[in-house]
């Protein structure tokens, strides 16, 4: 069966540090990866997605990127924080038009 | 594009009654995906249903039933009897067919916060 892995669960960093969030799939072969974003109250704004390595969509112009060196593995990153980073940060994957699965998310607090 | 419309920011209602969730959707697209999720407080998100655009078969899965009208771009879902259990944040979604191969988009509506009152 298939399972999506996202870590870690939660993160406080300060203002200015980098960031680096993982999200690995397993029992899968070339998924789309997708991350969202999630600020407090509000819905699910997608940020990045992926079709194959090496492949990244951006959806929003931002302090963020991504990248997917492997198959099964996609990487959400940032040089250096600001305040509006903070928010709740879901990976997902699918294959074609069936429905996505997602990660138990990170709570990222940028302080 | 792909946009998503979720008008509904809140409901409350009380145990046992009935609550229906709207979406409204836009696409140029005549083959789409339509999904619903549930996010619990926990934060992780539940798939609930998927509907393509060539099935407007309305779906019924215990208390829940989903009502998909294209003549009105609409995928709207009902709790009926709700729980407590029910409270969540529900999310419509929705996929259009890929302009390069496997470029699926997925696009969420804003979410409507549910909560139930014992």
């Amino acid at each position: 069966s298939q399972t999506i892995h996202q870590w870690p669960a939660t993160l406080v960093q300060p203002v200015g540090s980098p960031l680096s969030l993982e999200c690995t799939v397993e029992g899968t072969s070339n998924p789309n990866l997708y991350w969202y974003r999630q600020a407090a109250g509000r819905g699910l704004q997608l940020l990045f997605y992926s079709v194959g390595i090496g492949q990244i969509s951006s959806e929003v112009p931002q302090n963020l990127s991504a990248s997917r060196p492997q198959d099964r593995q996609f990487i959400l990153s940032s040089k250096k924080l600001l305040l509006s980073d903070s928010g709740f940060y879901l990976c997902a994957w699918r294959q074609g038009p069936t429905e996505a699965f997602f990660g138990q998310g990170t709570r990222l607090t940028v302080v | 594009a792909q946009k998503v419309t979720q008008a509904q920011t809140e409901i409350s209602v009380v145990e046992k009654e009935d609550v229906t969730l709207d979406c409204v959707y836009e696409t140029r697209d005549t083959t789409y995906y339509l999904f619903w999720y549930k996010q619990p407080p926990s934060g992780e998100l539940v798939f609930l249903i998927r509907r393509n655009s060539f099935d407007e078969q309305n779906e019924i899965s215990g208390r829940y039933s989903w009502n998909f009208q294209k003549s009105t771009s609409s995928f709207n879902f009902t709790i009926t009897a709700s729980q407590v259990v029910d409270s969540a944040v529900y999310f419509c979604a929705l996929s259009e067919a890929p302009k390069r191969s496997n470029d699926y988009k997925l696009s969420f509506g804003a979410g409507t916060t549910v909560t139930v009152r014992a």
